[in-house]
């Protein structure tokens, strides 16, 4: 298993350009999600999905958007990048509602600059 | 709701002593599970230990422990023995399982330093 995969590793936009990160998992985990981590704030939820077709916004969602077309995969949507979007962007996918196999497993993470 | 709080921002250990870090929760949920997590200077997030609110024994995986006291709404992390490469952030986080879709809430970290 390659576990839960990020593209790219590093990235630089301008401000009001747009792209997505990528992230896949080939675990057959039904909830998937993208958190970004800022120093001294942990990590925070940004969207997140339980199942293919299924999204769902988690602490930060403004100025991003996802889709969940397949299980494996769960691309994240910069619409138009703001400096304020510098970060470190993780990817994690997990199984669901079963105590005790919950545990999320996190991609390598992609670092984002936006100048 | 749930809500992870981490009070230590920073902590130092001498090389082969054993440190707690100290992690409280709060949650509306009758079930859920605690999570700690090392966040090396390299990066990644590795996964150490796991907690059910069901669980009975507190659980242990190799050199980490978690002081799971329910009561008082605590999971603290015991690292023994600590290892040079121990030096790293750490992070409690918590998720529901009983009211529909609860992701997993993260506290800020505590940073861990191991002395030689």
């Amino acid at each position: 298993n390659a576990g839960v995969t990020q593209t790219p590793k590093f990235q630089v936009l301008k401000t009001g350009q747009s792209m997505t990160l990528q992230c896949a998992q080939d675990m057959n985990h039904e909830y998937m999600s993208w958190y970004r981590q800022d120093p001294g704030m942990g990590l925070r939820l940004i969207h997140y999905s339980v199942g293919a077709g299924i999204t769902d916004q988690g602490e930060v969602p403004n100025g991003y958007n996802v889709s969940r077309s397949t299980t494996e995969d769960f691309p994240l949507r910069l619409l138009s990048a703001a400096p304020s979007q510098t970060s470190v962007y993780f990817c994690a996918s997990s199984y669901f509602r079963l105590p005790g196999t919950d545990t999320q497993y996190f991609g390598p993470g992609t670092r984002l600059t936006v100048l | 709701a749930q809500k992870i709080t981490q009070t230590q921002p920073g902590m130092f250990v001498q090389e082969k002593e054993a440190v707690t870090l100290d992690c409280t929760y709060d949650t509306s949920d009758p079930s859920y599970g605690l999570f700690w997590y090392k966040q090396p200077s390299s990066g990644e997030m590795i996964f150490l230990i796991y907690q059910g609110s069901y669980d009975q024994q507190n659980a242990t995986e190799g050199r980490y422990s978690l002081n799971f006291q329910k009561a008082r709404k605590s999971a603290n992390l015991v690292i023994s023995a600590s290892q040079l490469g121990d030096s790293a952030m750490y992070f409690c986080a918590m998720r529901g399982l009983v009211s529909g879709n609860t992701p997993l809430v993260f506290g800020k970290g505590t940073r861990l330093s191991v002395i030689a």
